[in-house]
């Protein structure tokens, strides 16, 4: 059981370019979600998903795509990215049965910046 | 919408001493959970303890506990004797209890240093 994986753990952009942000669990949560932390902002919630074929945006959507196609993927797409995106990205997930203490899941963070 | 405020950006404490920091949070809700979160170093989110609001009892998780004020809003985090692996930033979250698939909304942070 890996819990929460992220991958890549860092990486470096050009303003311009894209790529994606993966984000796995093997606990068969439905609920997963994106969010960004920068410096005296705490976390911000980019997008979250409550099921596979679900997604809405949170608080910082901007410049951000998301899918889930699984149950146990969700990732994040820079289209262009831009320095302001420049930030640790956390990827968390949740069961969503009664009873459960609620208690989100999170990876170990990417490190992106954008230059 | 719920906001979550940590009116202390940085606390520090003495090793073996005990320290609090604050978290007050703002919703309409009667149902809901709130969080603690230690953010190390390593930069991972550990969960320290929660709250369910509708438990009137304080949360305790050995060294950490919890002073949940329902009516004034208010969820401080006490931590005794004091070690320097408590050094991190912590976040206070909020969650809707609401089958679990509502967003956290956390807090700004503390950042807390532990003095030798």
């Amino acid at each position: 059981n890996a819990g929460v994986t992220q991958t890549p753990k860092f990486q470096v952009l050009k303003t311009g370019q894209s790529m994606t942000l993966q984000c796995a669990q093997d606990m068969n949560h439905e609920y997963m979600s994106w969010y960004r932390q920068d410096p005296g902002m705490g976390l911000r919630l980019i997008h979250y998903s409550v099921g596979a074929g679900i997604t809405d945006q949170g608080e910082v959507p901007n410049g951000y795509n998301v899918s889930r196609s699984t149950t146990e993927d969700f990732p994040l797409r820079l289209l262009s990215a831009a320095p302001s995106q420049t930030s640790v990205y956390f990827c968390a997930s949740s069961p969503r049965r009664t009873g459960s203490s609620y208690e989100q899941y999170f990876g170990p963070g990417t490190r992106l910046t954008v230059t | 919408a719920q906001t979550v405020t940590q009116s202390q950006p940085e606390m520090s404490v003495q090793e073996a001493e005990t320290v609090t920091l604050s978290c007050t949070y703002d919703t309409s809700e009667s149902d809901y959970y709130l969080f603690w979160y230690k953010q190390p170093p390593s930069r991972q989110m550990i969960l320290v303890i929660r709250q369910e609001a509708y438990k009137q009892q304080n949360a305790t998780e050995n060294r950490f506990s919890v002073n949940f004020q329902k009516a004034a809003k208010s969820f401080s985090l006490k931590i005794s004797d004091s070690q320097l692996g408590d050094a991190a930033m912590y976040f206070c979250a909020y969650r809707t209890r609401n089958s679990g698939n509502t967003p956290l909304v956390f807090g700004k942070g503390t950042r807390l240093s532990v003095i030798a």
